[in-house]
Order: C-alpha cells, then sequence, then structure tokens
C-alpha cells in the first residue's frame, strides 16, 4: 500500500514561513492534495492538484511536488494558521483505488 | 452554499449495527461522487468509502471491507454508510464529504472539497 509521510509537527514564527512536506514513492507522478484541520472542526481544502488553491483560500498558501517529496508552503504566516495539515493522495495501483492521507503535520505559531 | 449534515451517530455495542445519512445542499448532488472519512479520537482521516454519483463505481477500504455498507439515494439528496459488525476500532468522528469532480463516473481520482461537521461513533460494551 502507497504510504505518506509528513513531520510530526512544525514551528513557526508570525510573519515567517511555513513549509510542511509530504514524502511519497514517486509521489512527483500524482496529484496531491492538503487539508488544513483547526481544532474542533472539519478539513477544509487548501490546496489541490499540487499547486492550485480553491476560491477563498489566501494566495498566501501554495504547493509543490516533485520527486518524492511534496510541499505546502504557507507564506507570511498568521495566528490562525496553526492547525493540523494533512497531504492525501490517490492510490490507483489496485482495481479498487482509495484515497491515502498523511499522518498529518501540527504547525505552530510561535 | 454547501452545505453536508451528518446524522446517525451514537454509542453502539461491538457487533452491532448502525446507519449513518448526511443530507446535502447547495449543490447538484447527482453530479458528484461523494464519500466517507472517519477521525478516531485524537488521530488522523482515514477514508472510509466513496461512490460515484450514479452508484456505478463504489470503493471501500480495506479496514472496512465486508462490514461497511456505502449507499445514496440521489432522489433526496442523501448519502448512508451502513456499517454492520462493529468494532472497537471502528470508534470515530464520521464525515461526509464531496467530490470535486463534476460528472465522473467513478468514485476516485479527485479532491474532496467540501466536509460536513461529522456524526460521531462509539463502539462499547
Amino acid at each position: 500500500s502507497y504510504v505518506l509521510t509528513q513531520p510530526p509537527s512544525v514551528s513557526v514564527a508570525p510573519g515567517q514561513t511555513a513549509r510542511i512536506t509530504c514524502g511519497g514513492n514517486n509521489i512527483g507522478s500524482k496529484s496531491v492534495h492538503w487539508y488544513q484541520q483547526k481544532p474542533g472542526q472539519a478539513p477544509v481544502l487548501v490546496v489541490y492538484d499540487d499547486s492550485d488553491r480553491p476560491s477563498g483560500i489566501p494566495e498566501r498558501f501554495s504547493g509543490s511536488n516533485s520527486g518524492n517529496t511534496a510541499t505546502l508552503t504557507i507564506s507570511r504566516v498568521e495566528a490562525g494558521d496553526e492547525a493540523d495539515y494533512y497531504c492525501q493522495v490517490w492510490d490507483s495501483s489496485s482495481d479498487h483505488p482509495y484515497v491515502v492521507f498523511g499522518g498529518g503535520t501540527k504547525l505552530t505559531v510561535l | 452554499e454547501v452545505q453536508l449534515v451528518e446524522s446517525g451517530g451514537g454509542l453502539v455495542q461491538p457487533g452491532r449495527s448502525l446507519r449513518l445519512s448526511c443530507a446535502a445542499s447547495g449543490f447538484t448532488f447527482d453530479d458528484y461522487a461523494m464519500h466517507w472519512v472517519r477521525q478516531a479520537p485524537g488521530k488522523g482521516l482515514e477514508w472510509v468509502s466513496g461512490i460515484s454519483w450514479n452508484s456505478g463505481s463504489i470503493g471501500y477500504a480495506d479496514s472496512v471491507k465486508g462490514r461497511f455498507t456505502i449507499s445514496r439515494d440521489n432522489a433526496k439528496n442523501s448519502l448512508y454508510l451502513q456499517m454492520n459488525s462493529l468494532r472497537a476500532e471502528d470508534t470515530a468522528l464520521y464525515y461526509c464529504a464531496k467530490d470535486m469532480g463534476y460528472g465522473s463516473g467513478s468514485y476516485y481520482a479527485r479532491p474532496l472539497d467540501y466536509w460536513g461537521q461529522g456524526t460521531l461513533v462509539t463502539v462499547s460494551s
């Protein structure tokens, strides 16, 4: 089965740039999606297809994907960005495709 | 405004059954695939099942295959999850989520662009 690996935690000061990685075997060949989940709330899609943003998501959120690593970048981090972030791909290697989520990364704004 | 409202959760004994529902509004329900995703207390996200717009394509996580059944009623704008032979490890908050793909004949390949607030299922004796 396909595995996505995220760091458990990332810390950044307000105004700085946060980078959250998502590792997977040849993940650059897949479309990666990112979700933000604040405490007690449902996940929100913040980046899809590696680097596209849904309407309403600030331009501060961006993504990239190459080789074995996809990255979510949050520029000019704000206190309100503190949340858990999950990467996601589809594993279509079998007759029954399924969603794979990374383990999640807790972003702490210092 | 897209709204997804789950219901049907509760406390159930191991081995028993439960049926979850998700009422959808704010979009053309029968144009999109739908999914169930769960989150155990303090843990990460786990996809449970997905269903295409016309129920012609359905998928399950290995952890629930043979025990859970996803279905939908497009006339009622509703998604369902029938959960049988429940286990303690099925304890989680269950989210209903809309697929981003428009008019796709399959349940897979696109991200999940809207989520409900979830319904809590607790399996315990």
